[in-house]
């Protein structure tokens, strides 16, 4: 079993509309939790972190649910500038090495 | 100029050829990290160094080695490249703070034939 399992997707969805997808952890240790964006044939850059409260970053919202073990982001009002594939990152607390999700890719037309 | 370069950008060689990718970081982070990612597959972790004198094995180390040079140099060889080592090859640095982010240079990508 993978440590982080996504749903590749895609997600194709118009301008303006809001996607969510999630992310699950098999590891019930895990600690710290993030989103990576990754653009095509681009480097990984952290979009957030997950706290346990839930965040928001302006049109994202990361959630965390340590009982079910798997992590969710929320983009509202979608732009073309948010296609992307977006990585779901956990890490135990103690070596703080990243476990990677393969991806959920998303593509916003107009 | 890029906080993390890595060199060179793309790259083809033979089966059984030695080949070298490097890795520069201007961010005086201590730890540094080599990755390969495929298609379908998260990045998965060949090799870290949490200081020069400090290496260690990642999830998929076999058929790689490295050299910390430096600080700010991180270095992934192949001894002897194999076609299942075509991949796209990441090198990411971090200064932890209490919270892990990782900072990734531009990828290396390497065919091998």
């Amino acid at each position: 079993r993978k440590e982080v399992e996504q749903d590749p997707g895609p997600f194709n969805v118009p301008e303006g509309a809001t996607v969510a997808f999630n992310c699950t952890y098999s590891n019930s240790a895990s600690q710290s939790f993030f989103w990576y964006r990754q653009d095509c044939r681009k480097e990984p850059k952290l979009l957030m972190s997950v706290y346990s409260s839930g965040n928001e970053d302006g049109r994202f919202t990361a959630q965390l649910n340590r009982a079910s073990q798997y992590i969710s982001l929320l983009i509202r009002d979608s732009k073309l500038s948010d296609s992307a594939t977006y990585l779901c990152v956990v890490t135990l607390l103690d070596d703080y090495k990243l476990s990677f999700g393969a991806g959920t890719t998303v593509t916003v037309r107009a | 100029d890029a906080d993390v370069t890595q060199t060179p950008r793309n790259r083809i060689t033979k089966t059984g050829k030695r080949i070298m990718l490097e890795c520069s970081q201007t961010k005086g982070h201590d730890r540094m990290y080599w990755y390969r990612q495929d298609p379908g597959l998260g990045l998965r972790l060949i090799y870290y160094s949490f200081d020069v004198k400090d290496i260690n094995k990642g999830e998929i180390s076999d058929g790689y080695s490295v050299s910390r040079q430096a600080q700010a140099k991180f270095s992934l060889s192949l001894e002897s490249a194999i076609p299942n080592q075509t991949a796209l090859y990441f090198c990411a640095t971090s200064d932890f703070t209490g919270e892990e982010t990782q900072y990734f240079g531009p990828g290396t990508r390497l065919l091998v034939l």
